[in-house]
């Protein structure tokens, strides 16, 4: 069963703390997503990264920062929370090449507060 | 830049009827995929149907189908004999196949509630 696994389903972190949400995937996925998810907006992708140690920025990529060490591993980062940055957070990985496979599989989410 | 756009934030239907959601989309590219997921309560995002461009064949799975009309940029999801579980939000999604640029563009969502 194919898996995308979020380190944390609720988190509550205070004003200018750093914050690290982490994302796994075991299936050998090149391409990673985090997005943000907001009431009346949708989903809006944060960063994506389509093979280790690349990213690039989504739209809304200010105040956040990711890191893709390793294949299966994607970490977003939060430098200094503020609480317009209060939301959900859906991590998503997909296999590359325009021939393959393209579904995406998410996470479950983590609702982050930041009191 | 692609968009896409969801205008209904929220439809309902009675049990047993047909809904259909609707999703319009900007692109220059010619070939790409479209997907509507679906997102109940317990969060999971889950790939509903999936529409490759190229095909003029519109897709079908079970009580799902998409009308995709590539030159008007529309792709609506119809969901016949709605059941209770049909309950969630719903997106609509354009992948472009462009290798480093294949992420997911997202629709803002369209809430459906099944009236029993």
């Amino acid at each position: 069963d194919v898996k995308v696994t979020q380190s944390s389903r609720y988190l509550v972190k205070r004003t200018g703390e750093k914050v690290f949400l982490e994302c796994v995937q075991d299936m050998d996925h090149e391409n990673m997503f985090w997005y943000r998810q907001d009431p009346g907006l949708g989903l809006r992708l944060i960063y994506f990264s389509y093979d280790v140690k690349m990213k690039e920025k989504g739209d809304i990529p200010e105040g956040y920062s990711v890191s893709r060490e390793k294949k299966e591993r994607f970490s977003l980062i939060l430098e200094s929370a503020s609480t317009n940055q209060t939301s959900m957070y859906l991590c998503a990985s997909s296999a590359g090449g325009a021939a393959g496979d393209t579904e995406a599989f998410f996470g479950q989410g983590t609702r982050l507060t930041v009191v | 830049a692609q968009t896409v756009t969801q205008s209904q934030p929220e439809m309902s239907v009675q049990e047993a009827e047909t809904v259909t959601l609707s999703c319009t989309y900007d692109t220059s590219e010619s070939d790409y995929y479209l997907f509507w997921y679906k997102q109940p309560p317990s969060r999971q995002m889950i790939l509903v149907i999936r529409q490759e461009a190229y095909k003029q064949q519109n897709a079908t799975e079970n009580r799902f189908s998409v009308n995709f009309q590539k030159a008007a940029k529309s792709f609506s999801l119809k969901i016949s004999d709605s059941q209770l579980g049909d309950a969630a939000m719903y997106f609509c999604a354009y992948r472009s196949l462009v290798q480093g640029a294949q992420k997911l563009v997202f629709g803002q969502g369209t809430r459906l509630t099944i009236n029993p």
